[in-house]
């Protein structure tokens, strides 16, 4: 069974850092691409970023381009995000999905980051 | 980038109802297009993979469709747990790009 579990949310000030993290099991994690997504409160989703299975190829949404960086250790079946020049409006919920081919799609529950002084 | 809109935004209808969701790309993007339900407070759960074919478990009430840059979601017969809000994603090319969300609501 596939599993993602992130963590590294928290309450940081506007203009600090913060990374997240997801820890996969249940496939064979450096075969795929994975992705944030986020959602902030009572609002939509948003794609947020995403990264090959080698890590050799990224993805940014505009919001988020040169303030954030997707990178992932295959080593150790993790994705990150680190994020950094945050700002009140990347106040969400993230999270870390697997979008597969049919039948193999999964998400994790989510870790919140709230951007506040 | 593609854009996604969709629509509508909201809507009201009762149970036993036909409800169909729309999302117009922006420009061309195959059938790279999914369809997820997000029930409140829970991750979204894609239901329908590349724009028409239903993940197991997805009741055949539901049902995708695609017209040149139109894809449809419909639901033929509402039933009480279909009550959530719905988006589409293209992942033709990046970044992808969710649709806005519709929330179905019980009228």
């Amino acid at each position: 069974e596939v599993q993602l579990v992130e963590s590294g949310g928290g309450l940081v000030q506007p203009g600090g850092s913060l990374r997240l993290s997801c820890a996969a099991s249940g496939f064979r994690f450096s075969g795929y691409a994975l992705s944030w997504v986020r959602q902030a409160p009572g609002k939509g989703l948003e794609w947020v970023s995403g990264i090959s299975g080698s890590g050799d190829s990224t993805y940014y949404a505009d919001s988020v381009k040169g303030r954030f960086t997707i990178s992932r250790d295959n080593s150790r079946n993790t994705l990150y995000l680190q994020m950094s020049s945050l700002r009140a409006e990347d106040t969400a919920v993230y999270h870390c999905v697997l979008y597969g081919r049919i039948n193999f799609e999964s998400w994790g529950q989510g870790t919140l980051v709230t951007v506040s002084s | 980038d593609i854009q996604m809109t969709q629509s509508p935004s909201s809507l009201s209808a009762y149970v036993g109802d036909r409800v169909t969701i729309t999302c117009r790309a922006s420009q061309g993007i195959r059938n790279d297009l999914g369809w997820f339900q997000q029930q409140t407070g829970k991750a979204p759960k894609r239901f329908i993979y590349a724009a028409s074919t239903l993940e197991s478990g997805v009741p055949s009430r539901f049902s995708g469709s695609a017209s040149g840059t139109e894809f449809t979601l419909t639901i033929s017969s509402l039933q009480p747990e279909d009550f959530a809000t719905y988006y589409c994603l293209q992942h033709n090319s990046y970044p992808w790009t969710f649709g806005q969300g519709t929330k179905l609501e019980i009228k």
